[in-house]
């Protein structure tokens, strides 16, 4: 029973483009959510997050929208960089009812920007 | 600065034997957490704990125990290793809880044969 869906296993866009990685989840208590970047090898590295309270954040070249009545967030990449190639993880949590240091990972989407 | 260090990087088991993966953290943080990865899946956390002495079962504890005898060190105990148990496991530590991200070692890569 996934909470947390990334339904595209994988993503390919040119370098300059711009990425839409999506996420969907079913759990209505989750109001914090996060997205991580992870290379081969390595572990997740945070790269943005948005709170319940807001519909968008923008950290750079990232930006993450919310739309809570589909319980549906994405992540913008403007513009790609070849070094963006990464696997992505979208990530929630509930920060009410003491449970808000348990988050909820999706399986990940590969991003490949092509140069 | 080191933040999350896991040893070791990669392990090869038999099914029956036992070891302990270690992680430290150097940031001075209350909360950690090991996860577990498989192939194609997210994260799942295996334990966690919210300071020195005070640790708590996450969504897969089966098979696995953990200590935090030290703010900086939680080691995770694998007994009886199981072919199930082969795995990516990563260690994270964060500052607070709420909105606080994560911040993850580098992982270590298990195979239980």
């Amino acid at each position: 029973d996934q909470q947390v869906k990334q339904n595209s296993p994988s993503l390919s866009v040119q370098e300059g483009r711009i990425s839409i990685l999506n996420c969907d989840y079913t759990n209505s208590m989750f109001d914090y959510f996060l997205w991580y970047k992870k290379y081969p090898a390595e572990g997740p590295t945070f790269l943005i997050s948005i709170s319940s309270i807001k519909d968008k954040n923008e950290d750079g070249r990232f930006t993450v929208f919310l739309n809570k009545s589909a319980k549906h967030l994405s992540l913008h990449i403007v513009p790609s960089q070849p070094g963006d190639s990464a696997v992505y993880f979208c990530a929630a949590s509930g920060l009410r009812g003491g449970s808000n240091y348990k988050l909820t990972f999706g399986k990940g989407t590969l991003l490949t920007v092509n140069p | 600065n080191a933040g999350v260090t896991q040893t070791p990087k990669f392990r090869i088991l038999k099914i029956g034997q036992s070891m302990t993966l270690q992680c430290t953290q150097d940031m001075n943080h209350n909360y950690m957490y090991w996860y577990r990865q498989d192939p194609g899946m997210g994260l799942k956390l295996i334990y966690y704990s919210v300071g020195a002495g005070i640790t708590d079962k996450g969504e897969v504890p089966n098979g696995y125990n953990v200590s935090r005898s030290t703010t900086e060190d939680f080691p995770l105990r694998l007994e009886l290793a199981a072919p199930s148990q082969t795995s990516v496991y990563f260690c994270a530590s964060s500052r607070r809880q709420g909105e606080s991200p994560l911040h993850f070692g580098n992982g270590t890569r298990l195979t239980v044969t």
